[in-house]
């Protein structure tokens, strides 16, 4: 089966600097890629979503890459803030009618 | 528009006791979803509905039912809560499924003693 793995449970970055967040997923690509925000007692929200041939998707500060050769995802967050201070969730769709959810980075932007 | 409700925000649970986790979204989408997310883990679904009157198994159903009788109401039904159902429950809709936004409502925290 497929697995979903998100790079540390915790991530600290200074803040103004760039904080990068790793998905890495197993056997097949999926067909698209979402990132979702989570911050604490609430539900998640979604960032950005990233097609099987697009290399990059930007939006403001936030850019995704997605290497269908590393099986791999990166979410980078430009010019850090202490209010991106939140869980950060990958959600491969891997063709069928499902999302399936990494388990998460809580990032923390130090001041 | 109000999104996603969920009600209630918390609860307890005696073992062995039954209720129902209410869900309710106003943007007239099809596809509804119940996650748990439980510490460390990731969400994982339980049930999902396409539309009306049509609803499938996620990957954690056992212990759970759902019901979809209108297109903005998605109930999930514990009928004999166990401890191990205690957790954060999540509902999500999404206009379609293909390459489509899940907006999510503000979760229920569900302690079963």
């Amino acid at each position: 089966s497929q697995k979903i793995e998100q790079n540390s449970e915790a991530l600290n970055i200074q803040e103004g600097k760039t904080a990068t967040l790793t998905c890495n997923y197993t056997n097949y690509s999926p067909a698209y890629l979402q990132w979702y925000r989570q911050d604490p007692g609430r539900g998640p929200v979604f960032l950005l979503l990233i097609r099987e041939n697009e290399k990059e998707k930007r939006k403001e500060r936030l850019k995704v890459t997605f290497d269908t050769t590393l099986k791999q995802s990166l979410f980078h967050i430009t010019a850090s803030q202490p209010a991106d201070s939140a869980t950060y969730l990958c959600a491969p769709n891997f063709g069928n009618e499902k999302l399936t959810f990494g388990t998460g980075t809580r990032l923390t932007i130090i001041p | 528009n109000a999104g996603v409700t969920q009600t209630p925000k918390f609860r307890i649970l005696k073992i062995g006791q039954s209720m129902t986790l209410q869900c309710t979204q106003d943007m007239n989408h099809n596809y509804m979803y119940w996650y748990r997310q439980d510490p460390g883990m990731g969400l994982k679904l339980i049930y999902y509905s396409v539309g009306a009157g049509i609803t499938d198994k996620g990957e954690v159903p056992n212990g759970y039912n759902v019901s979809r009788s209108t297109t903005e109401d998605f109930p999930l039904r514990l009928e004999l809560a166990a401890p191990s159902q205690t957790s954060v429950y999540f509902c999500a809709s999404s206009y379609s499924q293909r390459m489509d936004t899940q907006y999510f409502g503000p979760g229920t925290r569900l302690t079963v003693l």
